[in-house]
């Protein structure tokens, strides 16, 4: 059973460029996860969506960002004319269930780095 | 407002020696989920150990422990009998009824040989 994958590992974008971060949960997980970690930072929550439905953005940026989780296919992080501050790590992490009950899986992450 | 605090920026340990890293948590959700993750230096976020807030026992698994003091809102992970493979980053998470997971900003250990 393949653990949550994400593409690219690196992504290098010129600013105003847009960053495209693609993650497929493990299989059989219907809850997928954003997070971004800054340098010597901890994770911080961005959104949260099942198949076709965002569910909480409460930690997403109103603008440049947007996330999509379609019928088929991985879930996309979409990062619009990006900035030098969007540099950092972002991982996915998917779960089975709804939380607290069970814990959340992540995937290696895409370190983005914005010249 | 949902909170993790972890207090100790950095940690060191003598190999084979135990480690108490510290974690403490602030909710008013009567019902919440408490992880640890390592992080080391590739960067994945590896599961560890989860603890529940109506769980009676402390969880277990392997060499690593979770000292759960539900009055007083800690969840310390012990990892006993340290490894140099344990030098990490090691972060506390909790999750909620709200779908999000908080996480810690983190601890550094380094195990010495």
């Amino acid at each position: 059973n393949a653990g949550v994958m994400q593409n690219p590992r690196h992504l290098v974008r010129r600013r105003g460029q847009e960053a495209r971060l693609r993650c497929s949960p493990m299989k059989g997980h219907s809850h997928v996860y954003w997070y971004r970690q800054l340098p010597e930072e901890g994770l911080k929550f961005m959104v949260y969506l099942q198949k076709e439905n965002i569910i909480d953005e409460s930690g997403m940026p109103k603008e440049r960002f947007s996330a999509e989780f379609p019928k088929e296919g991985p879930s996309i992080l979409r990062i619009q004319q990006v900035v030098r501050g969007d540099s950092a790590a972002y991982f996915c992490a998917s779960s089975p269930v709804l939380p607290p009950t069970d814990t959340q899986y992540f995937g290696p992450g895409t370190r983005l780095t914005v010249l | 407002a949902q909170k993790i605090t972890q207090t100790q920026p950095g940690m060191f340990v003598q190999e084979k020696e135990a480690v108490t890293l510290d974690c403490t948590y602030d909710t008013s959700d009567p019902s919440y989920g408490l992880f640890w993750y390592k992080q080391p230096s590739s960067g994945e976020m590896i599961f560890l150990i989860y603890q529940g807030s109506y769980d009676q026992q402390n969880a277990t698994e392997g060499r690593y422990s979770l000292n759960f003091q539900k009055a007083r809102k800690s969840a310390n992970l012990v990892i006993s009998a340290s490894q140099l493979g344990d030098s990490a980053m090691y972060f506390c998470a909790m999750s909620n009824t709200g779908n999000q997971f908080y996480f810690g900003t983190g601890t550094s250990l380094t195990v010495i040989p």
